[in-house]
């Protein structure tokens, strides 16, 4: 049981913004939210993690609803580099990781 | 600094062999994590480490699967007999904390495809 939601697919022009949307309407107070993405023939890699504020780094930006039931990774300026499949999960407290199909996105040129 | 190393990369083997595969995490971190990739099933957890110790085995499949941390630099997951089932791209992690209840960041290997024929 994954406990996220996210699009199969999505598509962005390079240099464009991209935001990757993420459902978790069972989410509970003490769940982080987790970003990570997985490019071709590569292991997963770490992305983002926030919690209840906003979230930025160099990578990637994570925007929280003021609920918590939803959440988006935004991508400031996609690139050739960023296709890949990205995966929204919630760290529950005392739990592993449970992966799910994640969004594959694909950046045109 | 150096990621996770996994080795080998690629692995093509007759059904019914014993395969190991190896696994050496970050310095430094203490839990370490197994990890199986298919298309059917996407990325599965199997066994997690703190410490060298085992604390979650529930994912292994099957008692033809174990998984050993001799020490802390060092980890192997191994398959006897293997079948064409098993075949799919294993991952190794490392976190730098325990990886329950806490939300340090998993870093990922770059994986062993495991061919069974």
């Amino acid at each position: 049981d994954a406990k996220t939601t996210q699009p199969n697919s999505m598509e962005s022009n390079e240099e464009e913004p991209v935001h990757l949307p993420c459902n978790h309407s069972t989410i509970s107070g003490t769940d982080y939210i987790h970003w990570y993405r997985q490019l071709p023939s590569q292991g997963p890699e770490y992305v983002i993690h926030g919690l209840t504020s906003n979230v930025n780094n160099r990578m990637a930006s994570l925007a929280i609803a003021e609920d918590r039931k939803s959440s988006t990774l935004i991508l400031h300026r996609a690139t050739l580099r960023d296709a890949a499949v990205y995966y929204c999960i919630l760290r529950v407290y005392g739990q592993n990781f449970v992966f799910g199909p994640g969004t594959r996105l694909s950046v045109l040129p | 600094d150096a990621g996770v190393i996994q080795s080998p990369r690629h692995e093509v083997t007759e059904m019914g062999q014993e395969v190991t595969l190896r696994c050496k995490p970050i310095s430094g971190h203490n839990s370490l994590f197994w990890y199986r990739q298919t298309m059917m099933r996407g990325l599965e957890l199997l066994i997690y480490f703190n410490n060298n110790v085992p604390i979650d085995d529930s994912g292994m499949p099957e008692d033809r699967f174990s998984a050993k941390m001799p020490n802390a630099s060092f980890s192997t997951l191994k398959i006897q007999p293997s079948e064409p089932r098993d075949s799919a791209v294993y991952f190794c992690a490392s976190s730098p904390n325990p990886g329950q209840g806490n939300n340090q960041p998993q870093h990922f290997g770059d994986g062993t495809r495991l061919s069974i024929l």
